[in-house]
């Protein structure tokens, strides 16, 4: 079974640019992560989609992040004007089924963001 | 409010010794569940293991164990005989049903096992 794709894997911007990044979760996955993991922290959750509606984004900083599961399989999580501190690596995660009960999340190989 | 505390920052051991990584966590809900991923330095966050909190029964896979204590709010999990392919950071998370399955995730142990 293929896991969680992501891509780039690497880019370096400088400030005030946009960049955008992509993830395809695991095949029948509904519910989809994108989180922001800090240098020396854990996974920070930025939004959270289930099938193509948001569930939680009260993390998300909405003046400079977007995001959208358009058909509720792949996801963009776009960042414009990126700001020094969006250093970061962006990972998405996805699991299966509906809200109802735990389900183990599973990561992709995350995109690491440089902003000079 | 939902808390995971790592109070272990880095850990360093020789190969083949036993290392313990510690998991404090705080809810007030009788229902969750605690989860432990691996993050080597490729950066994917590998799932190790889930427990549920009506099970506290200990667990064993290969050199992995993990001790679940309600009464301590701990889930440790102990590498045994380490090897250098052990080394990464590791994550302790805790997921709640009330929540929509947001895990709240600690801030790691980085282990560094050396030959």
């Amino acid at each position: 079974e293929a896991g969680v794709a992501q891509s780039p894997r690497y880019k370096i911007i400088e400030k005030r640019q946009s960049v955008a990044f992509w993830c395809n979760p695991i095949s029948g996955h509904a519910t989809l992560y994108w989180y922001q993991q800090i240098l020396g922290q854990g996974p920070k959750l930025l939004i959270q989609f289930q099938n193509n509606g948001v569930v939680d984004d009260s993390q998300l900083p909405k003046d400079r992040f977007s995001a959208e599961r358009l058909k509720g399989v792949d996801s963009t999580l776009k960042i414009q004007p990126a700001k020094l501190e969006d250093s970061a690596v962006y990972l998405c995660a996805s699991s299966p089924g509906g809200l109802a009960g735990i389900k183990t999340q599973y990561f992709g190989p995350g995109t690491r963001l440089l902003v000079l | 409010a939902q808390k995971v505390t790592q109070a272990q920052t880095e850990i360093s051991v020789v190969e083949k010794e036993d290392v313990t990584l510690d998991c404090v966590y705080e809810t007030r809900d009788t229902t969750y569940y605690l989860f432990w991923y691996k993050q080597p330095p490729s950066g994917e966050l590998v799932f190790l293991i889930r427990r549920n909190s009506f099970d506290e029964q200990n667990e064993i896979s290969g050199r992995y164990s993990w001790n679940f204590q309600k009464s301590t709010s701990s889930f440790n999990f102990t590498i045994t005989a380490s090897q250098v392919v052990d080394s990464a950071v590791y994550f302790c998370a805790l997921s709640v049903p009330n929540t929509g399955n947001q895990f709240y995730f600690g801030t790691g142990t980085s282990l560094t096992v050396i030959p």
